[in-house]
């Protein structure tokens, strides 16, 4: 049972615009989400989060919403440079639980020139 | 500040032998947690331990696999007998835990290989 879901697996966008990328989760507990970024044959690092209290969290070029009702959440890249590229996993968590993270699949982002 | 550091980076072992991956924690985290990574897919809970403590195992497979987190020293991801089907990156995170907003932090990965 997948908790956390993303349901594109690759998107493609011209340098320049706006990347966003999607997530879903199932899991109505999960109070803390993030967004995780991975180049080939390296490990996963920290973009962003956002804590279940607030809808939204900016950081330079990016910007995470979040919707709970509708238990969605989305990165937003703007504007998107070639080195963002890469995979993108979204992850959630329920603290109230334990601080076991849960991730996605992924979506792998091509920047196009 | 050393970041997660884990080795060795690329591990082959032959079919029926033990791999052994190790991941030391940031310093002052006291959470760590083990992810595999098959070929084109996402990253797979596997394990959420705390210091000489195992929280959540649900992503282990029930056989072969086993992980610990000493009192002192790195945690350590065991594999006995290991099979094709074993190869995968495995990457290791640590946090400070505790309900707190920290994220978790990963290490480069090991690469296992079994031929």
């Amino acid at each position: 049972d997948q908790q956390v879901k993303q349901n594109s697996p690759s998107l493609s966008v011209q340098e320049g615009r706006i990347s966003i990328l999607n997530c879903d989760y199932t899991n109505s507990m999960f109070d803390y989400f993030l967004w995780y970024k991975k180049y080939p044959a390296e490990g996963p690092t920290f973009l962003i989060s956002i804590s279940s209290i607030k809808d939204k969290n900016e950081d330079g070029r990016f910007t995470v919403f979040l919707n709970k009702s509708a238990k969605h959440l989305s990165l937003h890249i703007v504007p998107s440079q070639p080195g963002d590229s890469a995979v993108y996993f979204c992850a959630a968590s329920d603290r109230g639980r334990d601080d076991k993270i849960i991730f996605g699949k992924g979506t792998r982002l091509h920047i196009l020139p | 500040n050393a970041g997660v550091m884990q080795n060795p980076r690329h591990l082959v072992r032959r079919r029926g032998q033990e791999a052994r991956l190790r991941c030391s924690p940031m310093k002052g985290h006291s959470h760590v947690y083990w992810y595999r990574q098959l070929p084109e897919e996402g990253l797979k809970f596997m394990v959420y331990l705390q210091k000489e403590n195992i929280i959540d195992e649900s992503g282990m497979p029930k056989e072969r696999f086993s992980a610990e987190f000493p009192k002192e020293g790195p945690s350590i991801l065991r594999i006995q007998q290991v099979v094709r089907g074993d190869s995968a990156a495995y990457f290791c995170a640590s946090s400070q835990g505790g309900g707190s907003n920290t994220e978790a932090f990963f290490g480069q990965g090991t690469r296992l290989t079994v031929v």
